[in-house]
C-alpha cells in the first residue's frame, strides 16, 4: 500500500511569494496527480505527472521518480490560490482502472 | 469545457434509509470512481468502474455499497442502509484512459446522515 505524505500540512504566506508544496511517496507509481479543493469542497485536476515537470501559468509540478517525490510551486501568489492542494498517486500494478491514493493535503492561505 | 456533473449536491437522509448518489461523467471517458472524504479526513478511494463492471474496490465498499451505470450516461453510487458513518462528502471521476489521462472530478455530493 502507497503511503503519501505532503509538506507543510499548513502554509500561509504573503501575497507575491513563490509557494512549495511537497509529497513524497513509497511505493513506486504510474502517475502522480496534483488536485486543488476550494473551500466549498470542489476539486479540479491541476497536473498529471509521470514524469519531468509540467507547467500551466504560475503553477509548475515537478516529479523525481527515483526519490519517489514531486513538487508543486506557485510563482507570484495570489488570495485566490488560498485552498488545499491535494497529492494523489496511481499505482504501478498495471491497468487504468486502480484508484488514487491520496495525502491529506496542504492548506495554503495566501494574505493580501 | 466539459465537466463530470453531480447531483445531489447536498442530501439529508435517516440512518437505515437507502441513498442514491449521481453522477454524469464526461460523455467519451470510460473509467468511472467514487471517493468518499469525511469532514477534515483525507480523501478516500471506495471503487473504480471499467466496462460495466467493478475494476478495483476498497476496503470501505462493503456490501452496503453499490454502483451502477444503468443507461451509459448516468452513474450511481447506492448505500442501502445508511449509518452515521456514511457521512461525507462523495466524489465522482472520470478519466479517459485511465492511470494515462488526468481525473476530471465532480463538484461532490454531501451526505448527511442524521
Amino acid at each position: 500500500k502507497n503511503e503519501v505524505e505532503q509538506s507543510p500540512q499548513n502554509l500561509t504566506a504573503q501575497e507575491g511569494e513563490f509557494i512549495t508544496i511537497n509529497c513524497s511517496y513509497s511505493v513506486g507509481i504510474s502517475a502522480l496527480h496534483w488536485l486543488q479543493q476550494h473551500p466549498g469542497g470542489g476539486i479540479v485536476s491541476l497536473f498529471m505527472l509521470s514524469s519531468g515537470k509540467k507547467k500551466h501559468g504560475r503553477l509548475i509540478a515537478t516529479i523525481n521518480i527515483q526519490e519517489k517525490h514531486s513538487s508543486l510551486h506557485i510563482t507570484a501568489s495570489h488570495p485566490r490560490d488560498s485552498a488545499v492542494y491535494i497529492c494523489a498517486v496511481r499505482g504501478s500494478s498495471g491497468g487504468g482502472a486502480d484508484g488514487l491514493t491520496f495525502g491529506k493535503g496542504t492548506h495554503l492561505i495566501i494574505q493580501p | 469545457e466539459p465537466e463530470v456533473t453531480q447531483t445531489p449536491s447536498h442530501q439529508v437522509t435517516q440512518m437505515g434509509q437507502e441513498v442514491i448518489l449521481r453522477c454524469v461523467p464526461i460523455s467519451n471517458h470510460l473509467y468511472f470512481y467514487w471517493y468518499r472524504q469525511i469532514l477534515g479526513q483525507k480523501v478516500e478511494f471506495l471503487v473504480s468502474f471499467y466496462n460495466n463492471e467493478i475494476s478495483e474496490k476498497s476496503e470501505i465498499f462493503d456490501d452496503q455499497f453499490s454502483v451502477e451505470r444503468p443507461d451509459g450516461s448516468n452513474f450511481t453510487l447506492k448505500i442501502r442502509s445508511t449509518k452515521l458513518e456514511d457521512s461525507a462528502m462523495y466524489f465522482c471521476a472520470s478519466t479517459l484512459q485511465g492511470a494515462f489521462i488526468e481525473a476530471f472530478f465532480g463538484q461532490g455530493t454531501r451526505l448527511t446522515v442524521v
